[in-house]
């Protein structure tokens, strides 16, 4: 079974800042694929970003970018140019490849609420 | 908006009886996911179809249990009621295609906050 942490329960910091959201994954799988999704207050899930843990580059979407170190199971996720509709949690999700092709279920850690203050 | 549609927005029951929540996939998408999101166990998956097959199990309880019709829509019913059953249940889709392709991303609906009291 696989594991995903997410140590930082809570972190807050000033508009247009670099933050940082860490996670680490513990899997005995060698293909699968990281995901961080957000969800505001609205509760709505929405995808941020995905990686593939067979790519070596690193995925980046606009403002947001990650950090994926496979050997120490290691996915971070960079918020350059904070603003405040990015306060929301954040949660890390792992999911492994699925025999036969198509998508597996998602394991979720328990997230990261960041507030972005003005 | 992401595509994915749930009924009703929100539940409010009695313990012990049984509701049903409903799904509709994006168009094109053939695979259905559910999860439970509460307090005490974070986010959770329960169960996945395929093209009205099922394909994974996660932690799913056995009052719970779920369905994909023809036309692709999904329904997950639980049953016999517990308080701790009160949570917000997402449906999620996704294309379900070959695995490494962007048809892997699931999207999720806005969820159903299931209350029981």
């Amino acid at each position: 079974a696989q594991t995903v942490t997410q140590s930082q329960p809570e972190m807050s910091v000033q508009e247009a800042e670099t933050v940082t959201l860490s996670c680490t994954y513990d899997t005995s799988e060698s293909n699968y694929y990281l995901f961080w999704y957000k969800q505001p207050p609205s509760r709505q899930m929405i995808l941020v970003i995905r990686q593939e843990a067979y790519k070596q580059q690193n995925a980046t979407e606009n403002r947001f970018s990650v950090n994926f170190q496979k050997a120490a199971k290691s996915f971070s996720l960079k918020i350059s140019d904070s603003q405040l509709g990015d306060t929301a949690m954040y949660f890390c999700a792992f999911m492994k490849h699925a025999v036969g092709g198509g998508a597996d279920g998602l394991t979720f850690g328990k997230g990261t609420h960041l507030i972005i203050q003005p | 908006d992401s595509g994915v549609t749930q009924t009703p927005k929100h539940l409010i029951t009695a313990t012990g009886q049984r509701v049903t929540l409903r799904c509709s996939p994006r168009s094109g998408d053939l695979s259905v996911y559910w999860y439970q999101q509460s307090l005490d166990q974070g986010l959770q998956f329960l169960i996945q179809y395929y093209n009205g097959e099922e394909r994974a199990k996660g932690n799913i309880l056995e009052r719970f249990s779920a369905q994909q019709f023809p036309d692709l829509h999904s329904e997950l019913n639980l049953s016999s009621l517990e308080l701790g059953d009160s949570a917000l249940y997402f449906c999620a889709s996704s294309v379900g295609g070959t695995s490494g392709s962007r048809g892997d991303t699931q999207y999720f609906g806005p969820g159903t906050r299931l209350t029981v009291l």
